[in-house]
């Protein structure tokens, strides 16, 4: 059981470059998303999935893409990186409610994904 | 707009102190309220959580106690070590089918020896 596997744990772009970076995790959680961390301002969700096949916005989406074909895999694209894209990317997954097995549901972090936009 | 606003920014204490992190919301449809540590490199980890029923709840040396009249919650660390050097998330997560959470912007703790 690996939990919240992240790939890759670094990468160095130039702007306008594209990339995905990979997220997959092996509970069975319906729910993927993905946070972006920055200093001095938390954790900001980019974009998140309820389930395969649906999507949708979070806080600060604008710039990347998502799509989650399969359960286990919620990959996030960068089309056309910038230099304030540089972060610490965390993708993060849980049971819904409704597949809860209790009632606190734990939101698990994968190891992040440092990205620096040149 | 942020929807959880988390103090102190950074908080050193002493050895065998207690460490206290407050944090405040606005939202009266959070209906979960859990708690997250960070270490250096590492994803953030589930410390602590709690519904808005229970005004407190406690586990080992961590203790959350929850206002919900003042719309407040807060991580106390009771006997801090230099162990619990990390940085702390408060989050909160909206009524109805998303599990998404919306996290303060954390505090960085430091404990001396």
């Amino acid at each position: 059981n690996a939990g919240v596997t992240q790939t890759p744990k670094f990468q160095v772009l130039k702007t306008g470059q594209s990339m995905t970076l990979q997220c997959a995790q092996d509970m069975n959680h319906e729910y993927m998303s993905w946070y972006r961390q920055d200093p001095g301002m938390g954790l900001r969700l980019i974009h998140y999935s309820v389930g395969a096949g649906i999507t949708d916005q979070g806080e600060v989406p604008n710039g990347y893409n998502v799509s989650r074909s399969t359960t286990e895999d919620f990959p996030l694209r960068l089309l056309s990186a910038a230099p304030s894209q540089t972060s610490v990317y965390f993708c993060a997954s849980s049971y819904s409610r409704r597949g809860a097995r209790s009632g606190a549901n734990v939101l698990t972090f994968g190891a992040g994904s440092r990205l620096t936009v040149l | 707009q942020q929807q959880v606003k988390q103090s102190p920014q950074s908080l050193i204490v002493q050895k065998g102190g207690i460490s206290i992190i407050n944090c405040a919301y606005e939202n009266t449809a959070f209906d979960y309220f859990p708690w997250y540590q960070q270490f250096p490199g590492k994803g953030p980890a589930l410390l602590i959580a709690i519904r808005p029923d229970v005004s407190e709840k406690k586990e080992g040396r961590f203790t959350i106690s929850f206002n919900k009249s003042a719309k407040q919650f807060s991580l106390h660390i009771m006997d801090s070590q230099p162990g619990d050097s990390a940085t702390y998330f408060c989050a909160a997560r909206t009524q109805g089918g998303s599990e998404k959470l919306v996290f303060g912007k954390g505090t960085k703790l430091t404990v001396n020896p």
